[in-house]
Formats: C-alpha cells, sequence, structure tokens
C-alpha cells in the first residue's frame, strides 16, 4: 500500500468541466509535489509546497491550480483544461530534514486524466 | 543547471540473470544525491536506492547495487537474480544538496524500460 494516496485514480473530463485532483499524506511531511507524467516520459515537475506556502511554480499554466489546505493535503484544481493535458498526474511528498538525501521523494499512484 | 542521461531506452534479461542500467551527469555541484526509482505499471514511482556524493562507499540494498563513479559522473544500477517483478521503467534522479526555496528538487533521466523474461 502507498504512504501517499491520490484520488481519484481514473478521471475523465471535457473541456469545460471542473475537478479536481486530491493528494494526501499521513508521514508528517511538509513537502509536497505536483508532477505531470506523459507516456514513457519522466515525470515534469509543476509545483512545490513547502510547510503549506507554494515555493515553485514551473510555469504552469493558469488553468492549473494548487492549493494546500493543511500539512497533509495537497489538491489540484483543473478548469477549461486542453486535449494536451491528458496525462498521468503524481503527487509526491518529503520530509525537509538537515540531510536532503535522507529526505526522498514518496510517489502516489496517480491519476491518469483524460480531456475529451 | 543538472543533466541526467540515460542511454538505453530499453533492456531485456533473462529472469535469474544480472542486468546493468547505466546513467551519467552532469554537474557543477560537489555535493549531491543520486537516486533511482522504478516505475512498474502500475504507476507508481518507488524508491530503489540512493547514494551521497560525498560516499565512496558504493549503496546496496538486497539485488540492488550501484556503481558510483564521481570524478566519471556515472551512476550505474545492477540488478542481480532478476525477477518477473522486476520488470519496470527505472529512472535516475539527481538531486542537490542545497537548493532555493526549501524544495528538494529531482531531475530525471529520460528512463530505460526493463523486461525480465521467463
Amino acid at each position: 500500500d502507498t504512504e501517499v494516496t491520490q484520488t481519484p485514480k481514473h478521471l475523465v473530463m471535457g473541456m469545460t468541466n471542473k475537478k479536481s485532483l486530491k493528494c494526501e499524506q499521513h508521514m508528517g511531511h511538509r513537502a509536497m509535489y505536483w508532477y505531470k507524467q506523459k507516456a514513457k516520459k519522466p515525470p515534469e515537475l509543476m509545483f512545490v509546497y513547502s510547510y503549506e506556502k507554494l515555493s515553485i511554480n514551473e510555469s504552469v499554466p493558469s488553468r492549473f491550480s494548487p492549493e494546500c489546505p493543511n500539512s497533509s493535503l495537497l489538491n489540484l484544481h483543473l478548469h477549461a483544461l486542453q486535449p494536451e493535458d491528458s496525462a498521468l498526474y503524481l503527487c509526491a511528498s518529503s520530509g525537509m530534514g538537515i540531510r536532503r538525501g535522507d529526505q526522498p521523494q514518496h510517489f502516489g499512484d496517480g491519476t491518469r486524466l483524460s480531456i475529451l | 543547471a543538472q543533466t541526467v542521461t540515460q542511454s538505453q531506452p530499453e533492456m531485456s534479461v533473462q529472469e535469474a540473470e544480472t542486468v546493468t542500467l547505466s546513467c551519467t551527469y552532469d554537474t557543477s555541484e560537489s555535493n549531491y544525491y543520486l537516486f533511482w526509482y522504478k516505475q512498474p505499471p502500475s504507476r507508481q514511482m518507488i524508491l530503489v536506492i540512493r547514494q551521497e556524493a560525498y560516499k565512496q562507499q558504493n549503496a546496496t540494498e538486497n539485488r540492488f547495487s550501484v556503481n558510483f563513479q564521481k570524478a566519471a559522473k556515472s551512476f550505474s544500477l545492477k540488478i542481480s537474480d532478476s525477477q518477473l517483478g522486476d520488470t519496470a521503467m527505472y529512472f535516475c534522479a539527481f538531486m542537490k544538496s542545497y537548493s532555493g526555496a526549501g524544495s528538494y528538487q529531482l531531475t530525471f533521466g529520460k528512463g530505460t524500460k526493463l523486461s525480465v523474461i521467463p
């Protein structure tokens, strides 16, 4: 069982819909991440939250809106997506101790998103 | 900026045999961390093994070991006694020791698809 839980596992939506992806962890991690992964490609970083504050936004279009309501939850709100946004969206979390190598990222199973 | 290169897009190995996946990287940092992640068809990225650059001893985790050559900027993964469950995409990743904004950003290679053949 994964320690980072993502819901839903699959999502199909139209370009005019509004939906949200959810991610939850209970490992006490204070850094949380959203990645986008296309087939046969490595994950691409989208957003990073550190201590519930957005610390990195990798020039992601505004149709993706992240939210971190508390230290255990991370949401990704979706609106007016394009077909090219179809991908696997991965959430990850990590600790933020001094020894960074001892704080590897733990990933969820991902949400498979399809835009019609 | 850091780059990570995995030159083998696909590999295959017979069950119970040994296989080595290659990874090279480029950085001007003196201290950093290197990781191998595995992503089976089930999609979850799973940490296989990690190496701290200032440690000369190569990391091992059961059947998985690395050959870390800091001067050559090489970080290969050896899988011994390959099992069917090892079939997956394998990503090599780099992380700086110090990063702004308090984050732990990973730079991934493009991945190597490993197939274990019965």
